[in-house]
């Protein structure tokens, strides 16, 4: 069974640009959950999303917003890139909405703002 | 952000010794997840924990779900230098009537040979 799959896995950016991640989560998988990691802060919620509906949202500015599509797999999108964007963003999949089951992880997706 | 309280925050062991390390949290979990993360990839899932008191290993490795329902614990028997890396305690809070998954701050693991 294949894992979390995140694309692309590194990318470099400038700031006030914009960066669009993708996910595709386990076969059967409805949710996806979305974190941000850096060191200062380890891993933060951005967004959960469950057969296409955002379910939940961390407190992040609206300049990070995602979707999910009828085949479970999910985007996220950060406009006018700031420097303290670069970070780790995992992608995380369950069968079952956040907190009702297990999360399995990708790679995660490397972001450098220059 | 939120974030649970993870100790210890990293530690340096010789190969061969046991390791335990541990999570709390202000807020009463319904489950505990405990994660291995290693430089350039994303955690990976070591043992799902529902129940209160649970007990559950996977190899060398053994967790248990506190039964205060606010903590949980990690042991890893017998270290080898494969084990390195940091690992995480998760656990699902309710924010705005539904759960996401908070992290612990992680403990960084060392194993020397």
């Amino acid at each position: 069974k294949a894992g979390v799959t995140q694309t692309p896995r590194y990318l470099i950016k400038t700031r006030g640009q914009q960066v669009t991640l993708s996910c595709s989560p386990i076969s059967g998988h409805r949710s996806v959950s979305w974190y941000q990691q850096t060191p200062g802060q380890g891993l933060q919620f951005l967004f959960e999303y469950f057969s296409e509906t955002q379910r939940n949202k961390g407190n992040f500015p609206g300049r990070f917003s995602g979707r999910q599509f009828s085949n479970s797999r999910s985007e996220m999108n950060v406009s006018t890139l700031e420097l303290g964007d670069s970070a780790l963003y995992l992608c995380a999949s369950s069968p079952s909405p956040s907190g009702t089951g297990e999360l399995f992880f990708g790679e995660g997706s490397r972001l450098t703002v220059l | 952000g939120q974030q649970l309280n993870q100790s210890p925050q990293s530690m340096f062991i010789q190969e061969g010794e046991d390791v335990s390390m541990n999570c709390t949290s202000s807020s009463i979990f319904n489950t505990w997840l405990w994660y291995k993360q290693e430089p350039g990839e994303g955690p990976v899932l070591l043992i799902a924990l529902y129940k209160a008191g649970e007990l559950t290993s996977n190899g060398r490795l053994t967790a248990q779900f506190g039964i205060t329902r606010k903590d949980s614990f990690l042991n890893i028997s017998a270290s080898i230098p494969s084990d390195v890396g940091i690992y995480f305690c998760a656990g699902p809070n309710l924010y705005s009537g539904t759960y996401k998954y908070i992290f612990g701050t992680g403990t960084r693991l060392k194993v020397l040979a």
